[in-house]
């Protein structure tokens, strides 16, 4: 079967660093999103990642590994309106999105 | 701007009704899709299209259906509601670009059946 694997949920301090892991098995690859979801709203994009290596975007960073089935999504300089869920993705081989449960992030001043 | 834009936002029924969701998007995407947000699961696809008439049943199509009968909209009809289908429903469209199909949300829709 196709698995996502992500922690449910994350505390972090304000201005502190954090890093939300993933875990894949899936039929197939054709890249990794991660998505960020505030309570009540819908999902917003935040990242593409179909090659190894590191993309930076700002504060957010996302990492794959192909090889390992694993990514991780990196938040700096942590702000109080970074307190969402983050979703990971990931595209199979039928080009049918794989949807992660989601890490709850909880901020603290 | 172009969007995506559902209704209604928020609706009560009752166990045993017919229930459409609107979904409506200007950007002109080919790619259509609903899912279902409930907690403890990851987004579950319901059905999704690809293109004018196109339709297909995606993990949880038990009890919905949906129709295309042009690029912007893709209606989502629960046929006869239970509450099992209390959930927030999502949806979704996409275009392949450099950053892959890139799937855009609409603002939700929460359903409740009673």
């Amino acid at each position: 079967g196709q698995n996502i694997d992500q922690p449910t949920e994350m505390t972090a301090t304000e201005g502190a660093i954090v890093q939300i892991n993933c875990t894949y098995q899936t039929s197939g690859f054709n890249g990794l999103f991660w998505y960020q979801q505030h309570a009540g709203e819908a999902p917003t994009f935040l990242s593409y990642n179909v090659l190894d290596g590191l993309e930076e975007k700002g504060r957010f960073s996302s990492f794959l590994s192909r090889s390992k089935g694993y990514s991780y999504l990196l938040l700096k300089e942590l702000q109080m309106k970074d307190s969402a869920s983050y979703l990971c993705a990931v595209m199979d081989s039928n080009y049918q999105l794989i949807w992660g449960a989601g890490t709850k992030l909880i901020i603290k001043p | 701007d172009a969007e995506i834009t559902q209704s209604p936002r928020h609706k009560i029924t009752e166990t045993g009704r017919q229930v459409t969701l609107a979904c409506h998007q200007t950007w002109n995407h080919n790619n259509m899709f609903w899912y279902r947000q409930d907690l403890g699961h990851g987004l579950r696809l319901i059905h999704y299209s690809y293109g004018v008439q196109d339709t297909n049943k995606g993990e949880v199509s038990d009890g919905y259906s949906v129709s295309r009968s042009n690029t912007e909209d893709l209606p989502l009809t629960l046929e006869s509601a239970a509450s099992s289908q209390t959930s927030v429903y999502f949806c979704a469209s996409s275009e392949k670009t450099d950053s892959g199909n890139t799937i855009y949300f609409g603002e939700g829709s929460w359903l409740t059946v009673v």
